[in-house]
């Protein structure tokens, strides 16, 4: 399979542990995105990564949101001291760089439930 | 106001029967629409992108784009009931030279037999 892949599919923690979610983008994507989606809402940007630069950053990312991409290849999305208002599927997305015509395409997402 | 608007629906149209969809945004220089599907408990794919005035057709998807009214749309001929889903509309919002895509809320589509 040569899409997006994101670990784990599934994650249940209690309110105020810290959680790691990973995303592996297509190889030749050099742009990485990741969005939080709650129930009947569409995605909501958090931030984005060229290479290994993140360029932006939503403010919807607090201080407990740390995302990293070291080496320009797989990301991580780190939420520290978790909330309940945390429980969301978090979403990757990756593209090439091109036009703004390029695609995002998006992994399975990590559901995270916090109790 | 929201910066992308979609009706939440449902919408219901039998088998057969031309499903209408439907988007406004409030970026007037947004230059790339994207629309998704999206299956109860999955992501988003991909259905069709358009970035000129008017029709873009890919098999039974239509999608129409007008950006002096800031609308896009999309048309889905002969809805089957594996076309029951809920329909995300993204602008690309990015100043910086790449894709920041702002979703709508979705409108949820049930085709029934």
């Amino acid at each position: 399979d040569t899409g997006v892949s994101q670990n784990p599919r599934h994650k249940i923690t209690k309110r105020g542990q810290n959680v790691t979610f990973r995303c592996d983008p297509i190889s030749e994507h050099n742009r990485l995105y990741w969005y939080r989606q709650t129930l009947g809402q569409g995605p909501e940007f958090l931030t984005y990564f060229q290479n290994e630069a993140q360029l932006e950053k939503s403010r919807l990312l607090s201080d407990r949101f740390s995302a990293e991409r070291p080496k320009g290849s797989f990301s991580t999305l780190e939420i520290q001291r978790t909330e309940q208002g945390d429980s969301a599927m978090y979403l990757c997305a990756s593209s090439h760089r091109g036009t703004s015509q390029e695609t995002q395409y998006f992994g399975p997402g990590t559901r995270l439930l916090v109790l | 106001q929201k910066e992308v608007e979609q009706n939440s629906g449902p919408l219901s149209v039998p088998e057969g029967a031309i499903a209408s969809l439907n988007c406004t945004y409030s970026d007037r220089g947004s230059q790339s629409f994207f629309w998704y599907r999206q299956y109860s408990g999955k992501s988003p794919e991909l259905i069709m992108s358009i970035y000129s005035n008017g029709d873009k057709e890919d098999g039974r998807f239509t999608a129409q784009l007008n950006k002096a009214s800031q609308y896009v749309s999309l048309l889905i001929r002969d809805s089957q009931p594996s076309d029951s889903a809920t329909y995300l509309c993204a602008v690309n919002m990015g100043s910086g030279g790449y894709n920041k895509l702002i979703f709508g809320a979705g409108t949820r589509l049930a085709v029934h037999p």
